[in-house]
Order: C-alpha cells, then structure tokens, then sequence
C-alpha cells in the first residue's frame, strides 16, 4: 500500500523560504502527478500546485510567484519550496497523490506537517 | 477562479438519521467527456483529509455505501444515509475540472 511521508522545517522566520519533501514509499512516482495542498490553522483547504512525473508543473496563481515544486526519480520524493514566507502562510502543509483512474482526485495524503512563521 | 459554496456549515445529527450536505459551483463541472469533475472529502479529527467521492458519484475504496453522491453539473449533494459516530468531521468538496483547484468552505458534522 502506497504511503506518502513528508518532512521539512517547520519553524521559520518573515522572508525565510519554506522547504518542505514527500517521500512516496510502496511505490512508483511514475504515471501519477504528485503535489501540494495546505491549510490554515482552523481554515480551509487550499491547493497550491502539482508536478507530474516529467516534472511539468501547474501553480496556484495566487502563489505562483513564491512557489516550486520539483520532483525526483532517484529518490522517489518530491518536494517544495515557498519563497518570502509570512505569517498568512502558517499552516499545515498536505502533499497528495493525483488518481489517474479516478480523473487526478487526492486518492493519498501525507501525514501533514505544521509550519509556523514568527520572528 | 470557481468558487465553490458549501451548506450548512455545520451540521449537528442524531446517529442512525440521514444528513446532506450541499455544494454549488460557480461554473459547470462537467467536462467534455461527460463526467462532473466534483469530489468529496472528510477530515476527520486531527487527521488528514481522505476521499470519499470522486467524479460527483463514484465511491473510493473502502467508503461504506450509505455515503452518496449525486448532482448536476453545478448543484452537487453528499447524502449519508445514516450517520455514525465515526462519520464526524468536516466535509469538503472540491472542483478539480480546472487549476487552480478550489475547495468549499467545509461543512463541520456533529453528533446531536
């Protein structure tokens, strides 16, 4: 069974740049887009963008000029990268797997990892 | 963007009735090749979101039947037959036809 597991730092400073990476374990990166959804604490969800297994990309706008995803095969992880982070940023950070079978649905999440931003 | 609305926000329900969420969409969902691109998904307490329903009416695995989804191409409806304790959570749904995808607010289902 396919898991995702995601790990980064989860204490930054205003401007610092979020770095954070999902390791897919009990399978392949291959034939599936992979990305990223976040939430507020108490709030919403909110998708931030996807990579596929070429590494063609697709970015929220809202976020497009902060953000990166990138992936990698050797290591079957993917990761990302948010830029002059604030604290409209704070929240707990979701990588996801597309279903293709089920027209690119979140068929899995990551356990989530919290990400706080204060000076 | 399509902005996706959610009712009730929350919702409070006896064990063994029924409860239906709805959601609108301020576009229509349904893609050229016939299919409504609206899921469903329930966060349960501290937990991460899982999916229920995809493509407006397709169960994902291991999600009981009593859980069903149904719509048009812009008024969708989560029904569950009969609520159990277990069911507790929020409930979102989401239109995945177009990027960005969006989310509506969450529908919070409580045990009366």
């Amino acid at each position: 069974q396919v898991q995702l597991r995601q790990w980064g730092a989860g204490l930054l400073k205003p401007s610092e740049t979020l770095s954070l990476t999902c390791g897919v374990y009990g399978g392949s990166l291959s034939a599936y887009h992979w990305g990223w959804i976040r939430q507020p604490p108490g709030k919403g969800l909110e998708w931030i963008g996807r990579i596929n297994y070429s590494g063609t990309t697709n970015y929220n706008p809202s976020l497009k000029s902060r953000v990166s995803i990138s992936i990698d095969t050797s290591t079957n992880q993917f990761s990302l990268k948010m830029s002059s982070m604030t604290a409209a940023d704070a929240a707990v950070y979701y990588c996801v797997r597309y279903q293709p079978t089920m027209m690119d649905a979140f068929d899995i999440w990551g356990q989530g990892e919290m990400v706080t931003v204060s000076s | 963007d399509i902005v996706m609305t959610q009712s009730p926000l929350s919702l409070p329900v006896t064990p063994g009735e029924p409860a239906s969420i709805s959601c609108r969409s301020s576009q229509s969902l349904l893609h050229t090749n016939g299919y409504k691109y609206l899921d469903w998904y329930l966060q349960k307490p501290g937990q991460s979101p899982q999916l229920l329903i995809y493509l407006g009416s397709y169960r994902a695995s291991g999600v009981p039947d009593r859980f069903e989804g149904s719509g048009s191409a812009t008024d969708f409806t989560l029904q569950i037959s009969r609520v159990e304790a277990e069911d507790v959570g929020v409930y979102y749904c989401m239109q995945a036809l177009q990027t960005p995808y969006t989310f509506g607010q969450g529908t919070k289902l409580e045990i009366k």
